[in-house]
């Protein structure tokens, strides 16, 4: 079992819907990520909050709009999103520092249609 | 571009053998060393990591690192079917304060019994 709770397990979702994503963890870590993966690819980071502000944004496009309500939650807006960005959607945290590993979620499975 | 590389594989060694799982990368200013497991479906699950030079080792795995060469390696001694994964060798990019990590390709392993 991971410490990093991610929900929903799998959403499907219209390219007109709305949706989010949601993670959580109780480890103490006060960075947070979201790392998109697509098939047998590896993971490729989206964002990065530390200490609850945002700090790294890949270049993602604005369809994606993610948020740290605390320490603890990170969250991923889903909007007007495209068939192309179905994919498995990773929520990692880590403790402070370059050195420190990271811990992923079990991810959520996205699929657009 | 800097540049994490692994063996594609697929490595197959049959059970009880040792598995060497290689990885180099381009960004000498790299710190941070981790391997990942990732089954089919499912999130990476943290294995090792290593920030110096030499070896560390954790029960049946072993990481090895050589900045000079640029080289990380991973040994997995007496290998199991239920180490069958895909494994990610991932950097913590150079002059970053958290978890920016490049991930390699990954490389899939297959234990046979």
């Amino acid at each position: 079992d991971t410490e990093v709770t991610q929900t929903p397990k799998h959403l499907v979702m219209g390219m007109t819907n709305k949706k989010s994503l949601k993670c959580e963890q109780h480890m103490g870590h006060r960075a947070m990520y979201w790392y998109k993966q697509k098939a047998k690819k590896p993971p490729e980071l989206m964002f990065v909050y530390s200490y609850e502000k945002l700090s790294i944004n890949e270049s993602v496009p604005s369809r994606f709009s993610p948020e740290c309500p605390n320490s603890s939650l990170l969250n991923l807006h889903l909007h007007a999103l495209q068939p192309e960005d179905s994919a498995l959607y990773l929520c990692a945290s880590s403790q402070e520092g370059r050195n420190s590993p990271l811990h992923f979620g079990n991810g959520t499975r996205l699929t657009v249609t | 571009q800097k540049e994490v590389e692994q063996n594609s594989g697929p490595l197959s060694v049959p059970e009880g053998a040792i598995a060497s799982l290689n990885c180099t990368y381009s960004d000498r200013g790299s710190q941070s060393f981790f391997w990942y497991r990732q089954y089919s479906g499912k999130s990476p699950e943290l294995i090792m990591f290593i920030y110096s030079n030499g070896d560390k080792e954790d029960g049946r795995f072993t990481a090895q690192l050589n900045k000079a060469s640029q080289y990380v390696s991973l040994l997995i001694r007496d290998s199991q079917p239920s180490d069958s994964a895909t494994y990610l060798c991932a950097v913590n990019a150079g002059g970053t304060s958290y978890g920016k990590l490049t991930f390699g390709q990954g490389t899939i392993l297959t234990v046979h019994p």
